[in-house]
C-alpha cells in the first residue's frame, strides 16, 4: 500500500503559470482534501471531496478549482499562479468522519 | 473566532520527562473528533491519537493521551516519557461531523532536550 501519493514533490512557477498538483490514494477512502501549510502556520482547508463526484470549498478556496477524477484521485489546480500562492500543499484522505486522515508527503510550491 | 487555539508556539522538555500540550476548540456542532497530528522536520503529517465528542473515556494510545475536558472545550495531548525522536510540531484538529468542516491549529513546536 503506498498510502497517500502526491506529484510533484517540488515546483516552481512564474507569476501567471498554471499547473496542477495530482493526489492519488489507495486505501478505498471516500473523503479527500487539500490544504496549504505556509511558513510556521497549521493547516487550512482549500477544498474537499466528501464522496466521489463532489466537491465543496474549504476556507481558502480562492484561485484554486479541483477535480475529482475517480474515487482514487483529487487533483487541484492553480489557473494563474501568484506569489502568494507559494506554500507547501498536503493532500488527505479520509475513511470516514469518524478516522484520521492520512496525509501525503506534500507539494513545496514556489511562486516567484 | 478561532475554531482551535493552540496557545504556545515552542515548549521544551527534558528527556524522560512528561510535557502537555494545549489545545482549546470552539464550536456549536455537538458530534464532532479531535485529532493530535505530529510533524517532524522532514515534513509529513503523522497521526497520532483520537478523541470524539461521544467518548467517556480519555483516548490513549502507548505514550500519548488525550486529556478530554469538554465542558472546558480543552482537548490537551500529554506525551509520557519523551524522547529526543519526540522533536517535532505538534498540530490540534478538529472535525465537526454535522457541519462536515475540518480546522487545524497553528501548532506548538516541542524541543526534547538531552
Amino acid at each position: 500500500n503506498a498510502g497517500v501519493t502526491q506529484t510533484p514533490k517540488f515546483q516552481v512557477l512564474k507569476t501567471g503559470q498554471s499547473m496542477t498538483l495530482q493526489c492519488a490514494q489507495d486505501m478505498n477512502h471516500n473523503s479527500m482534501y487539500w490544504y496549504r501549510q505556509d511558513p510556521g502556520m497549521g493547516l487550512r482547508l482549500i477544498y474537499y471531496s466528501a464522496s466521489e463526484g463532489t466537491t465543496d470549498k474549504g476556507e481558502v478556496p480562492n484561485g484554486y478549482n479541483v477535480s475529482r477524477l475517480n474515487k482514487r484521485e483529487f487533483s487541484l489546480r492553480l489557473e494563474s499562479a501568484a506569489p502568494s500562492q507559494t506554500s507547501v500543499y498536503f493532500c488527505a484522505s479520509q475513511e470516514s468522519s469518524y478516522n484520521e486522515q492520512f496525509f501525503g508527503p506534500g507539494t513545496r510550491l514556489t511562486v516567484l | 473566532a478561532q475554531k482551535i487555539t493552540q496557545t504556545q508556539p515552542g515548549m521544551f522538555v527534558q528527556e524522560k520527562e512528561a510535557v502537555t500540550l494545549d489545545c482549546t476548540y470552539d464550536t456549536s456542532d455537538p458530534s464532532y473528533g479531535l485529532f493530535w497530528y505530529k510533524q517532524p522536520s522532514s515534513g509529513e503529517m503523522i497521526f497520532l491519537i483520537y478523541q470524539g465528542s461521544y467518548d467517556q473515556q480519555n483516548a490513549t494510545e502507548g505514550r500519548y493521551s488525550l486529556n478530554f475536558q469538554k465542558a472546558r472545550k480543552s482537548a490537551n495531548l500529554v506525551i509520557s516519557a519523551s524522547q529526543l525522536g519526540d522533536s517535532a510540531m505538534y498540530f490540534c484538529a478538529m472535525r465537526e461531523i454535522n457541519f462536515n468542516k475540518f480546522y487545524f491549529g497553528s501548532g506548538t513546536k516541542l524541543n526534547v532536550k538531552p
